[in-house]
């Protein structure tokens, strides 16, 4: 799998879109991109994927590069409940899909 | 709907004891993993499992076992808990098709004295 290249950590104001940057140079055409939160101990939670077209959910949108070498998670109107542990992650299919691999992460405290 | 299930959500156990971490998926997911997660750092892959009957190791495997004669349960087990091993556990699971994201459980909170 990518290797992927987040900051480390990053703040936002409350109500304020908060845009996290992920590198992932070494993307392959059968990649998906990944992006999970881990809210305080809490398991890590789902929020969104994408291959190649930007995605959007109720939570998120995901913005890929046309090259794919990098994305951006928008949190549109970020509350305080935010504050989390985001990783990107970057993943192939096949016999792997039970395979995660967790780096760092960006840590992402949303102020008043 | 449950989702994943771990149990227990703690335990403490001295060097030497054995336990079984329970986690239980009814999704009807085929692919069911391990992590763990130590203070300030992110998860590492412990085993997996791609169906009932077939498994793999992970990250790191060393001092832990598991089997799957399910799809719904994968059960983890530390043979002979050392201080190392005191973490938080996370169980997940997820279809397996292409673009499918995974499910976390609650995770355990392991702690070896």
């Amino acid at each position: 799998d990518a290797k992927t290249t987040q900051p480390t950590s990053m703040d936002c104001a409350e109500g304020r879109a908060a845009n996290l940057p992920c590198n992932h140079s070494t993307i392959s055409g059968n990649e998906y991109v990944y992006w999970y939160r881990q809210i305080h101990s809490q398991g890590p939670q789902y929020i969104i994927h994408g291959l190649k077209n930007n995605e959007t959910n109720e939570m998120a949108s995901l913005i890929i590069t046309e090259d794919r070498k990098s994305s951006t998670l928008i949190l549109p109107h970020a509350t305080l409940r935010d504050t989390a542990v985001y990783y990107c992650i970057v993943r192939v299919g096949g016999t792997s899909y039970g395979k995660l691999t967790f780096g760092q992460g960006t840590i992402l405290t949303v102020h008043p | 709907n449950a989702g994943v299930t771990q149990t227990p959500k703690f335990q403490v156990l001295k060097t030497g004891q054995s336990m079984t971490l329970q986690c239980a998926q009814d999704m009807n997911h085929e692919y069911m993993s391990w992590y763990r997660q130590d203070p300030g750092m992110g998860l590492r892959l412990i085993h997996y499992s791609v169906g009932a009957g077939i498994t793999d190791q992970g990250e790191v495997p060393n001092g832990y076992n598991v089997s799957r004669s399910t799809t719904e349960d994968f059960p983890l087990r530390l043979l002979s808990a050392a201080p190392s091993q005191t973490s938080v556990y996370f169980c997940a699971s997820t279809t397996g098709r292409g673009g499918s994201a995974q499910h976390f459980g609650d995770g355990t909170r392991l702690s070896i004295l």
